[in-house]
């Protein structure tokens, strides 16, 4: 059973237009929502976090929005760039010990930036 | 500080083989979690090690263990190889919640 569903599964936009990925979860235990980017060859690497007592945190061109009710969250790329070229994984995961160890991840959305 | 690093980052093994793979953490982390990639299934959580003791499992079989030592460094093994085990395997390290992942290493299983 796939706890954390993502969409869509690829993605292409123009240079200076808005990038948006949905993801949404069953899990109510879920207390910690990161979204990860990947470029190939490399591990993912952490954007943008949020937890469910805020329904937006912004950093630079990312977005996170989050709707607690509908069990959904998504991420904005505002003014995306072709650098921005790569895989989006949103990911979800329960307090243990005070770490977020145990993430459990979306598919994954590959989005391509044209020029 | 320097990165997660992994060891070795490629690996050909042949089925019914045993590997080991390595992971060295970020100096300071306690946290290590190890996640499987493959293209089918994405990336998905085998296990987290903290303080040398295993924290969470995912849902993997048996043939899939690790450990953590004391200063926090980790290996994973996977005995006899399937050919669906061929992967990317990936290591993280935390001090608190953010998850800071290495290179991985690829498996090739024959």
């Amino acid at each position: 059973q796939q706890q954390v569903k993502q969409s869509p599964q690829s993605l292409i936009v123009q240079k200076g237009g808005i990038s948006i990925i949905n993801c949404a979860y069953e899990n109510t235990a879920f207390d910690y929502f990161p979204w990860y980017q990947q470029f190939p060859g490399k591990g993912p690497a952490l954007l943008i976090a949020i937890r469910p007592d805020v329904s937006e945190k912004k950093e630079g061109r990312f977005t996170i929005s989050f709707n607690k009710s509908a069990k959904q969250f998504s991420l904005h790329i505002m003014d995306s760039q072709p650098g921005d070229s790569a895989t989006y994984f949103c990911a979800a995961s329960t307090s243990n010990g005070g770490s977020q160890g145990n993430l459990i991840f979306g598919k994954g959305t590959k989005l391509s930036v044209k020029p | 500080k320097a990165g997660v690093t992994q060891t070795p980052r490629y690996l050909i093994k042949t089925r019914g083989q045993q590997v080991t793979l390595s992971c060295s953490p970020i100096s300071g982390h306690r946290s290590v979690s190890w996640y499987q990639q493959t293209p089918g299934q994405g990336l998905q959580f085998l296990f987290e090690y903290f303080s040398e003791t295993q924290r969470n499992k995912g849902n993997f079989p048996g043939r899939f263990s690790g450990r953590q030592f004391s200063n926090s460094r980790s290996e994973m093994n996977v005995s006899t190889l399937e050919l669906g085990d061929s992967a990317l395997y990936l290591c993280a390290s935390s001090e608190k919640e953010t998850q800071y992942f290495g290179p991985g290493t690829r498996l090739l299983v024959l």
